[in-house]
This record gives C-alpha cells, sequence and structure tokens, in this order.
C-alpha cells in the first residue's frame, strides 16, 4: 500500500516533443505528490508538486496532471530539450512526516 | 543561501567497519531526512528528524542510525557494514514538519568492500 509505481523505466524523446511519465499509488492518505529531477553525481532536485485539491499543476514547460479517482498522476514535459535528460522520480507522502516514497524512476534521454 | 552540505562525498569501507556521514541542512530548516539510493532498490527512506527526535523511520535493521544535533546537523551511523550497504546516502532538508518541500544534498557515496 505504500508504493508508488512509476512507468516506464526509459523514455526516448525527440527535442521539443512531449515527454510523459506515468504513476500511481494504492493509499489513498498520500496528500503530497512531488516529481523530482537527478542528474548523474548529483541528488534529486524537487522539479514540480501537487496536492490533491487540484487536477493540474503548471511551472513552465512541466505539468503535473492528477486524477484524484484513478490514483493517478503524471508528469508532462512539454518541448523537451537534450538538457531534460536526466532520471525522473514521482513521490508521495502524507500527512505530518516528511517520509517520502519514491516511485523506482524514469530515465529520459532527449535526442536533437 | 546555501544547500544541503554532505560529508564526506566519497568513502570506502571494509565490510564489519562502521562509518558516520555527515549532513549540514539548509540554514533555517529543522527537518532532515535520510535516504538510501541503489540501483536495484531505488529511493529507500531510512528515518526522518525534527528539532532533535526521530519521528519517523523506514524498514531498514538496527545497524543503521541516526541522531540530529541542536544546530538542525545530522548525523547517520551504518554499523558493522555489509557489502550490500553499498550505495549513495542522500540526506535532505526542509522547513517544516509536514510533507512538503525537501531539499537534496549531493549524498555520499560509500562503498565497502
Amino acid at each position: 500500500q505504500q508504493q508508488v509505481k512509476q512507468s516506464p523505466q526509459s523514455l526516448i524523446v525527440q527535442k521539443g516533443g512531449i515527454s510523459i511519465i506515468n504513476c500511481a499509488y494504492e493509499n489513498t492518505a498520500f496528500d503530497y505528490f512531488p516529481w523530482y529531477q537527478q542528474f548523474p553525481g548529483k541528488g534529486p532536485a524537487l522539479l514540480i508538486a501537487i496536492r490533491p485539491d487540484v487536477s493540474e499543476k503548471k511551472e513552465g514547460r512541466f505539468t503535473i496532471s492528477f486524477n484524484k479517482s484513478a490514483k493517478q498522476f503524471s508528469l508532462h514535459i512539454m518541448d523537451s530539450q537534450p538538457g531534460d535528460s536526466a532520471t525522473y522520480f514521482c513521490a508521495a507522502s502524507m500527512g505530518g512526516y516528511q517520509k517520502v516514497t519514491f516511485g523506482t524512476g524514469t530515465k529520459l534521454q532527449v535526442i536533437p | 543561501k546555501a544547500g544541503v552540505t554532505q560529508t564526506p562525498r566519497y568513502l570506502i569501507k571494509t565490510r564489519g567497519q562502521q562509518v558516520t556521514l555527515s549532513c549540514s541542512p539548509i540554514s533555517g530548516h529543522r527537518s532532515v531526512s535520510w535516504y538510501q539510493q541503489t540501483p536495484g532498490q531505488g529511493l529507500q527512506f531510512l528515518f526522518e528528524y525534527f528539532s532533535e527526535t526521530q519521528r519517523n523511520k523506514g524498514n531498514f535493521p538496527g545497524r543503521f542510525s541516526g541522531r540530529q544535533f541542536s544546530n538542525s546537523r545530522s548525523e547517520m551511523n551504518v554499523s558493522t557494514l555489509e557489502l550490500g550497504d553499498s550505495a549513495l546516502y542522500l540526506c535532505a532538508s526542509s522547513s517544516m514538519p509536514q510533507a512538503g518541500e525537501q531539499y537534496f544534498g549531493p549524498g555520499t557515496r560509500l562503498t565497502v568492500t
């Protein structure tokens, strides 16, 4: 029940295309859903996050879509650039704790 | 504002030894969490500290322990190291005790031989 399932495991997108990464969760007590971006040799960096009271959040080229009834959320990267090539993790946490449950990661490669 | 700092960045230890890793959170942040990252298991939560108190613990054996000091700096200790403890250990800090933004450090790469 604590798992967050993420797909795909890897993704190759043409420059300028849309990258889409999907996640699903079981525990309805989760109330905070962040996405992290990690480059090799670096720690994860918070990209964008959403709470279940909204269905979509957009920050620049990054959009989270959230479907509470389906217990699914996704990250869309518009106009993908080679600099976006990194591993992306979805995550979820709940209530009064900073314990974050991470998805398994998606390695994104944006090719010119 | 300086980010989360972790020391050392790289460490090589022998099986059976113990190790202590250090984390300095962003100034003003009182919550510190630790995670283990491995290719096989991904990112796994170890424990979280807030105001010097451990608030939550992941599913790791008792060989993994931690503490937080009054200045919010945190240390984690792994005793009786095993080969499987080789991993990137990440520290994250947050300004709030409830679920919210966490900022990660660059990690400590531990290799156990």
